[in-house]
Protein backbone atom coordinates (compact mmCIF):
# COMPACT_ATOMS: atom_id res chain seq x y z
CA UNK A 1 0.00 0.00 0.00
CA UNK A 2 1.20 3.46 -0.76
CA UNK A 3 2.30 5.07 2.03
CA UNK A 4 2.25 8.65 0.58
CA UNK A 5 -0.23 9.45 -2.01
CA UNK A 6 -0.22 12.81 -3.98
CA UNK A 7 -3.02 12.66 -6.48
CA UNK A 8 -2.06 15.76 -8.34
CA UNK A 9 0.64 15.30 -11.11
CA UNK A 10 0.65 18.80 -12.26
CA UNK A 11 -1.24 22.18 -11.16
CA UNK A 12 -1.15 25.38 -12.70
CA UNK A 13 -1.70 28.29 -10.47
CA UNK A 14 -2.00 32.21 -11.48
CA UNK A 15 1.16 34.33 -10.19
CA UNK A 16 0.25 35.87 -6.68
CA UNK A 17 -2.93 33.55 -6.29
CA UNK A 18 -2.80 31.23 -3.36
CA UNK A 19 -2.66 27.04 -4.04
CA UNK A 20 -2.98 23.92 -2.45
CA UNK A 21 -1.03 20.98 -3.06
CA UNK A 22 -2.89 17.40 -1.77
CA UNK A 23 -0.78 14.93 0.29
CA UNK A 24 -2.36 12.17 2.09
CA UNK A 25 -0.41 9.41 4.27
CA UNK A 26 -0.99 5.90 5.90
CA UNK A 27 0.56 4.70 8.92
CA UNK A 28 -0.16 3.22 12.11
CA UNK A 29 2.31 4.58 13.64
CA UNK A 30 1.47 7.20 16.35
CA UNK A 31 4.51 9.28 15.99
CA UNK A 32 5.69 10.38 12.51
CA UNK A 33 6.61 13.41 10.70
CA UNK A 34 5.32 14.95 7.41
CA UNK A 35 7.93 17.25 5.46
CA UNK A 36 7.36 19.23 2.44
CA UNK A 37 10.73 19.12 -0.51
CA UNK A 38 10.81 21.33 -3.75
CA UNK A 39 13.22 20.39 -6.23
CA UNK A 40 13.37 22.80 -9.05
CA UNK A 41 14.63 22.17 -12.41
CA UNK A 42 17.84 22.67 -11.37
CA UNK A 43 17.49 19.31 -9.45
CA UNK A 44 18.58 20.07 -6.23
CA UNK A 45 16.08 19.13 -3.12
CA UNK A 46 14.91 22.15 -0.75
CA UNK A 47 13.50 21.22 2.84
CA UNK A 48 10.37 23.98 3.08
CA UNK A 49 8.67 23.14 6.10
CA UNK A 50 7.63 19.82 8.62
CA UNK A 51 5.01 18.86 10.87
CA UNK A 52 4.76 16.58 13.61
CA UNK A 53 2.01 14.03 14.64
CA UNK A 54 1.63 15.86 17.78
CA UNK A 55 2.49 19.47 17.40
CA UNK A 56 -0.89 21.10 17.58
CA UNK A 57 -0.64 24.03 15.29
CA UNK A 58 -0.64 23.52 11.45
CA UNK A 59 3.22 24.48 10.75
CA UNK A 60 3.87 27.95 9.17
CA UNK A 61 7.51 29.53 7.12
CA UNK A 62 7.00 32.10 5.49
CA UNK A 63 4.74 31.42 2.35
CA UNK A 64 4.35 27.82 3.28
CA UNK A 65 2.19 26.63 5.92
CA UNK A 66 1.00 23.09 5.73
CA UNK A 67 -2.38 21.99 6.56
CA UNK A 68 -2.54 19.43 8.70
CA UNK A 69 -5.77 17.21 9.26
CA UNK A 70 -4.79 14.09 11.56
CA UNK A 71 -7.97 12.49 11.50
CA UNK A 72 -8.23 12.64 7.65
CA UNK A 73 -4.39 11.29 7.10
CA UNK A 74 -3.90 14.73 4.96
CA UNK A 75 -0.91 16.99 5.14
CA UNK A 76 -1.53 20.03 2.18
CA UNK A 77 0.93 22.43 1.38
CA UNK A 78 -0.22 25.55 1.06
CA UNK A 79 1.73 28.23 -1.20
CA UNK A 80 0.02 31.69 -0.88
CA UNK A 81 0.89 34.95 -3.54
CA UNK A 82 2.57 32.54 -5.39
CA UNK A 83 5.87 33.49 -7.58
CA UNK A 84 7.02 32.42 -10.92
CA UNK A 85 9.91 31.20 -8.76
CA UNK A 86 8.27 28.66 -6.95
CA UNK A 87 7.65 26.83 -10.12
CA UNK A 88 8.94 23.64 -9.64
CA UNK A 89 8.33 19.89 -8.64
CA UNK A 90 7.05 19.12 -5.32
CA UNK A 91 6.99 15.90 -3.32
CA UNK A 92 5.70 15.25 0.06
CA UNK A 93 7.06 12.64 2.39
CA UNK A 94 6.64 10.95 5.40
CA UNK A 95 9.29 9.70 8.27
CA UNK A 96 8.83 5.98 9.13
CA UNK A 97 10.84 4.57 12.03
CA UNK A 98 12.66 1.27 11.17
CA UNK A 99 14.45 -0.61 13.79
CA UNK A 100 17.57 0.69 13.62
CA UNK A 101 16.89 4.10 11.80
CA UNK A 102 14.41 5.82 9.96
CA UNK A 103 13.76 6.53 6.92
CA UNK A 104 11.82 9.41 4.32
CA UNK A 105 9.10 7.64 2.42
CA UNK A 106 8.28 10.28 -0.64
CA UNK A 107 4.90 10.56 -2.94
CA UNK A 108 5.35 10.40 -6.52
CA UNK A 109 5.58 14.59 -6.32
CA UNK A 110 3.61 17.25 -7.88
CA UNK A 111 4.47 19.67 -10.41
CA UNK A 112 3.55 23.37 -10.15
CA UNK A 113 3.94 26.07 -12.67
CA UNK A 114 3.12 29.43 -12.27
CA UNK A 115 2.09 31.83 -14.69
CA UNK A 116 2.62 35.44 -14.96
CA UNK B 1 29.55 25.76 4.41
CA UNK B 2 29.50 23.21 1.89
CA UNK B 3 26.36 21.18 3.83
CA UNK B 4 26.62 17.98 1.37
CA UNK B 5 28.37 17.42 -1.41
CA UNK B 6 28.06 14.81 -3.89
CA UNK B 7 30.69 13.72 -6.83
CA UNK B 8 30.19 13.34 -9.58
CA UNK B 9 27.17 15.50 -11.15
CA UNK B 10 26.58 13.09 -14.26
CA UNK B 11 28.35 10.27 -15.12
CA UNK B 12 27.20 7.67 -17.93
CA UNK B 13 28.66 3.68 -17.47
CA UNK B 14 28.60 0.60 -19.77
CA UNK B 15 26.68 -2.52 -18.76
CA UNK B 16 28.69 -4.41 -16.42
CA UNK B 17 31.22 -1.67 -15.08
CA UNK B 18 31.62 -0.43 -11.74
CA UNK B 19 31.95 2.65 -10.27
CA UNK B 20 31.43 4.56 -6.79
CA UNK B 21 29.44 7.63 -5.95
CA UNK B 22 31.13 9.78 -3.80
CA UNK B 23 29.13 11.72 -0.31
CA UNK B 24 30.66 14.27 2.14
CA UNK B 25 29.27 15.94 5.11
CA UNK B 26 30.84 18.62 6.65
CA UNK B 27 27.86 18.78 9.30
CA UNK B 28 28.89 15.77 11.77
CA UNK B 29 25.33 14.64 11.25
CA UNK B 30 25.25 10.86 12.15
CA UNK B 31 22.42 10.01 9.94
CA UNK B 32 23.60 9.68 6.00
CA UNK B 33 21.31 7.27 3.49
CA UNK B 34 21.28 7.03 -0.42
CA UNK B 35 18.46 7.58 -2.64
CA UNK B 36 17.46 7.61 -6.00
CA UNK B 37 14.64 9.30 -7.92
CA UNK B 38 12.99 8.14 -11.12
CA UNK B 39 10.35 9.37 -12.60
CA UNK B 40 6.51 9.24 -11.12
CA UNK B 41 8.21 7.25 -8.25
CA UNK B 42 9.44 9.87 -6.01
CA UNK B 43 12.37 8.88 -4.26
CA UNK B 44 13.22 5.36 -2.77
CA UNK B 45 15.73 4.64 0.07
CA UNK B 46 18.77 2.11 -1.57
CA UNK B 47 21.28 2.53 1.69
CA UNK B 48 21.20 4.34 4.91
CA UNK B 49 24.06 4.79 8.56
CA UNK B 50 23.18 5.89 11.82
CA UNK B 51 26.72 6.20 12.36
CA UNK B 52 30.46 5.21 11.30
CA UNK B 53 30.84 1.11 10.81
CA UNK B 54 27.07 0.91 11.01
CA UNK B 55 24.85 0.53 8.06
CA UNK B 56 21.84 -0.86 6.69
CA UNK B 57 19.57 -1.72 3.76
CA UNK B 58 16.93 0.30 2.81
CA UNK B 59 13.52 -0.61 0.22
CA UNK B 60 16.20 -1.38 -2.86
CA UNK B 61 19.32 -2.49 -1.87
CA UNK B 62 20.07 -4.48 -4.63
CA UNK B 63 23.21 -4.38 -7.08
CA UNK B 64 25.00 -1.49 -4.42
CA UNK B 65 27.53 -1.70 -1.63
CA UNK B 66 27.87 1.15 1.23
CA UNK B 67 30.60 1.41 4.17
CA UNK B 68 31.20 3.91 6.61
CA UNK B 69 34.09 3.80 7.97
CA UNK B 70 33.95 7.84 9.05
CA UNK B 71 31.43 10.10 9.95
CA UNK B 72 31.65 12.58 6.92
CA UNK B 73 31.64 10.27 3.98
CA UNK B 74 29.10 7.75 2.89
CA UNK B 75 30.36 6.26 -0.67
CA UNK B 76 27.52 4.04 -2.74
CA UNK B 77 29.31 1.51 -4.93
CA UNK B 78 27.69 -0.02 -8.02
CA UNK B 79 29.18 -3.42 -8.10
CA UNK B 80 28.54 -4.03 -12.35
CA UNK B 81 26.09 -1.27 -13.49
CA UNK B 82 22.84 -2.22 -14.64
CA UNK B 83 20.48 -0.50 -17.28
CA UNK B 84 18.11 -0.72 -14.23
CA UNK B 85 20.41 1.45 -12.45
CA UNK B 86 20.04 4.54 -14.24
CA UNK B 87 18.87 7.53 -12.32
CA UNK B 88 19.27 10.11 -10.23
CA UNK B 89 21.09 9.66 -6.93
CA UNK B 90 20.74 11.70 -4.06
CA UNK B 91 22.88 11.40 -0.57
CA UNK B 92 21.48 12.71 2.26
CA UNK B 93 22.55 13.53 5.72
CA UNK B 94 20.43 14.24 9.45
CA UNK B 95 21.64 14.63 12.94
CA UNK B 96 20.01 12.11 14.28
CA UNK B 97 17.49 9.41 14.60
CA UNK B 98 14.78 12.07 15.33
CA UNK B 99 12.09 14.16 13.05
CA UNK B 100 15.01 16.54 11.96
CA UNK B 101 15.62 18.01 8.42
CA UNK B 102 17.38 16.31 5.56
CA UNK B 103 19.92 17.90 4.31
CA UNK B 104 20.61 16.74 0.16
CA UNK B 105 23.11 16.48 -1.84
CA UNK B 106 22.86 18.31 -5.48
CA UNK B 107 22.04 14.61 -6.85
CA UNK B 108 24.36 12.44 -9.29
CA UNK B 109 22.75 11.75 -12.90
CA UNK B 110 23.31 7.83 -13.49
CA UNK B 111 22.85 6.79 -16.98
CA UNK B 112 23.92 2.94 -17.90
CA UNK B 113 24.24 1.98 -21.67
Amino acid sequence: AQKITQTQPGMFVQEKEAVTLDCTYDTSDPSYGLFWYKQPSSGEMIFLIYQGSYDQQNATEGRYSLNFQKARKSANLVISASQLGDSAMYFCAMREFMEYGNKLVFGAGTILRVKS
Amino acid sequence: NAGVTQTPKFQVLKTGQSMTLQCAQDMNHEYMSWYRQDPGMGLRLIHYSVGAGITDQGEVPNGYNVSRSTTEDFPLRLLSAAPSQTSVYFCASRLDRGNTEAFFGQGTRLTVV
